[in-house]
């Protein structure tokens, strides 16, 4: 079964204090892999797509990268906008919906 | 450059009724998903549509049904409302409907069942 899963599910850091994000997924046949931003009560805001392993995307201060098994959202000197709910969707071979994780809150303090 | 709208923005609905939720896509994309996200959870997928066709279909009852206009524009229908369809509902559009695709969320209509 197509499966995401993120980690961790809460994540508190300092303002300046860098981290990662983890997705790690079991697709059969990845079509691409999406990182959104979810800020509460809005609709996901599209980050990233990843399609091959190796492949990484950089904007502002997120870079996302990609392995055959799993995806790393990396997150440097975060300020308190960057607070939000980030989440990692797969695009399967056997179909065209998006399969999400649950996410993961990140809170950034000053 | 318009982004994919939806309306309602919020409502609330008794058990039983039923409920239109409606989305234009983002200019210039042509597929259209329906997706439901209760609190604290991620998107579960409901169903695409393109070229007017249920493309492919999640694990939601046949309550749950939806329509695309040949404007590309879309409508989610859910019957006999549940306590449990309480959730945000979130539209997305594409340009064509490949799993590789990246697609663009609305803001999402929110719906209260009581």
């Amino acid at each position: 079964e197509d499966q995401v899963t993120q980690s961790p599910e809460a994540l508190r850091l300092q303002e300046g204090e860098s981290s990662s994000l983890n997705c790690s997924y079991t697709v059969s046949g990845l079509r691409g892999l999406f990182w959104y931003r979810q800020d509460p009560g809005k609709g996901p805001e599209f980050l990233f797509t990843l399609y091959s392993a190796g492949e990484e995307k950089e904007k502002e201060r997120l870079k996302a990268t990609l392995t055959k098994k799993e995806s790393f959202l990396h997150i440097t000197a975060p300020k308190p906008e960057d607070s939000a709910t980030y989440l990692c969707a797969v695009g399967v071979q056997a179909g065209t919906a998006l399969i999400f994780g649950k996410g993961t809150t990140l809170s950034v303090s000053s | 450059d318009a982004g994919v709208t939806q309306s309602p923005t919020h409502l609330i609905k008794t058990r039983g009724q039923q409920v239109t939720l409606r989305c234009s896509p983002k200019s210039g994309h042509d597929t259209v998903s329906w997706y439901q996200q209760a609190l604290g959870q991620g998107p579960q997928f409901i169903f695409q549509y393109y070229e007017e066709e249920e493309r492919q279909r999640g694990n939601f009852p046949d309550r749950f049904s939806g329509h695309q206009f040949p404007n590309y524009s879309s409508e989610l229908n859910v019957n006999a409302l549940l306590l449990g369809d309480s959730a945000l509902y979130l539209c997305a559009s594409a340009w064509g409907s490949g799993a590789g695709n990246t697609i663009y969320f609305g803001e999402g209509s929110w719906l209260t069942v009581v």
